[in-house]
């Protein structure tokens, strides 16, 4: 089966300006996760969908960060305004209801702001 | 919120030698589940356990589950340099949110 799909694979940005990525998830899997990965450090849960339901998002930086998933298919992730801070591997995973529940990983996007 | 914890965050060992990462949880997981993430690569998932005490192995990896579904340990016997990555355990706590541990970084010399 075809994996998760993400696009770019690589970002590099100014300050202040916006991006967005795309996440095409495995075909069935109703879960979508969008992960932030700092360097050496585990990744971090922005937010996850179920279909096109908010499970979650309370590590989600609202005033900057937003994502949707209309039809409960693909998904997008947007910063606006990016900060220095934001400089990570965005990573988007996909599962299915049925167990064992385990991700499965996109290759990531890596996001350089400068 | 849900924390999951990992030690030791690195480990130099040489080849033949075993390797042992433990996590621990600051709640009740539903599940644990055990990743490898080769360098440059993406995590790649390895097994979930599920019930309370449960041990699994998988030829050289021995995956524990706590008796309290808090804390979970991954063992390797005689690593290889294959084994090189980092190895996160995630786990399932309220509302299904998957949250991953902070990893161990395992690095492996001949």
């Amino acid at each position: 089966e075809a994996g998760v799909a993400q696009s770019p694979r690589y970002k590099i940005i100014e300050k202040r300006q916006s991006v967005a990525f795309w996440c095409n998830p495995i075909s069935g899997h109703a879960t979508l996760y969008w992960y932030q990965q700092i360097l050496g450090q585990g990744p971090k849960l922005l937010i996850q969908f179920q279909n096109n339901g908010v499970v979650d998002d309370s590590q989600l930086p609202k005033d900057r960060f937003s994502a949707e998933r209309l039809k409960g298919v693909d998904s997008t992730l947007k910063i606006q305004p990016a900060k220095l801070e934001d400089s990570a591997v965005y990573l988007c995973a996909s599962s299915s209801v049925r167990k064992p529940f385990n991700a499965f990983f996109g290759q990531g996007t890596r996001l350089t702001v400068v | 919120g849900q924390q999951v914890m990992q030690i030791p965050q690195y480990q130099h060992v040489q080849e033949g030698e075993d390797f042992t990462t433990y996590c621990n949880s600051s709640t009740t997981l539903s599940n644990i589940q055990w990743y490898k993430q080769r360098p440059g690569g993406h995590p790649v998932f390895l097994i979930q356990l599920v019930k309370s005490g449960e041990v699994k192995k998988q030829k050289r990896l021995t995956f524990q589950f706590g008796e309290a579904k808090k804390n979970s340990s991954l063992h390797i016997t005689a690593t290889q340099t294959t084994d090189v990555g980092t190895y996160f355990c995630a786990g399932h706590g309220t509302a299904s949110k998957l949250t991953f541990g902070t990893g161990t970084r395992l690095q492996v010399t001949l």
